[in-house]
């Protein structure tokens, strides 16, 4: 099926362990992003995509690391994982032409990362 | 001050009532986007406006560009509705989200 595909659905890291959670998409959109959602706020921006070999920063980098080398995946690496960064993990996709016309979003399904 | 705030932060409902989220948002945006989400946790697009109204069966979104301002109506809602409704916009090519309502509608 068509769509965002995120992994691992759930994980427990121990603090100042490294992982990378997946994001791949096969819908050959050029945006792809990485949110946490958080109790109580709204989904805040860690690191966006606007094509292959192209990131940047959003609103929460720090302590986030991404790489887009295909068009397809969009991984994030957690670098010395910490307590703050327990959280729900959202990948999301959408189509750019380029020339400021907004799309919808795709979203995948997350991941709950629990940091001990 | 958020630039995204929606309201109510919760809402009860009897099922069959009419519901009304509403959303404002503070920055300019090329275009807003209602989302769903489900107690399981997946995120579900269900309207993207520019301008003016639309529908999907029983949901309508409007959109008030000169006010800043867009509701999310549910008409005859029903207990499947219960959820978080989420109200982004996208600013600056990037999206910023309202911390959500959540719904919950009664048998």
């Amino acid at each position: 099926n068509a769509g965002v595909t995120q992994t691992p659905k759930f994980q427990v890291l121990k603090t100042g362990q490294s992982m990378t959670l997946q994001c791949a998409q096969d819908m050959n959109h050029e945006y792809m992003s990485w949110y946490r959602q958080d109790p109580g706020m709204g989904l805040r921006l860690i690191h966006y995509s606007v094509g292959a070999g192209i990131t940047d920063q959003g609103e929460v980098p720090n302590g986030y690391n991404v790489s887009r080398s295909t068009t397809e995946d969009f991984p994030l690496r957690l670098l010395s994982a910490a307590p703050s960064q327990t959280s729900v993990y959202f990948c999301a996709s959408s189509y750019s032409n380029g020339w400021g016309v907004d799309y919808g979003y795709t979203f995948g399904s997350g991941t709950r990362l629990t940091v001990v | 001050k958020n630039e995204v705030e929606q309201s109510p932060q919760n809402l009860t409902a009897q099922e069959g009532e009419f519901i009304t989220i509403n959303c404002s948002y503070s920055v300019g945006i090329s275009a807003l986007h209602w989302l769903q989400q489900h107690p399981g946790g997946g995120i579900v697009s269900l309207f993207m406006l520019s301008s003016g109204k639309k529908k999907h069966g029983r949901l309508i979104a409007t959109i008030n560009i000169q006010e800043k301002h867009s509701s999310l109506h549910i008409t005859a809602s029903h207990p499947r509705d219960s959820a978080v409704y989420i109200c982004a916009v996208r600013s600056r090519g990037n999206l910023i989200f309202g911390k959500g309502t959540k719904l919950s509608v009664k048998p």
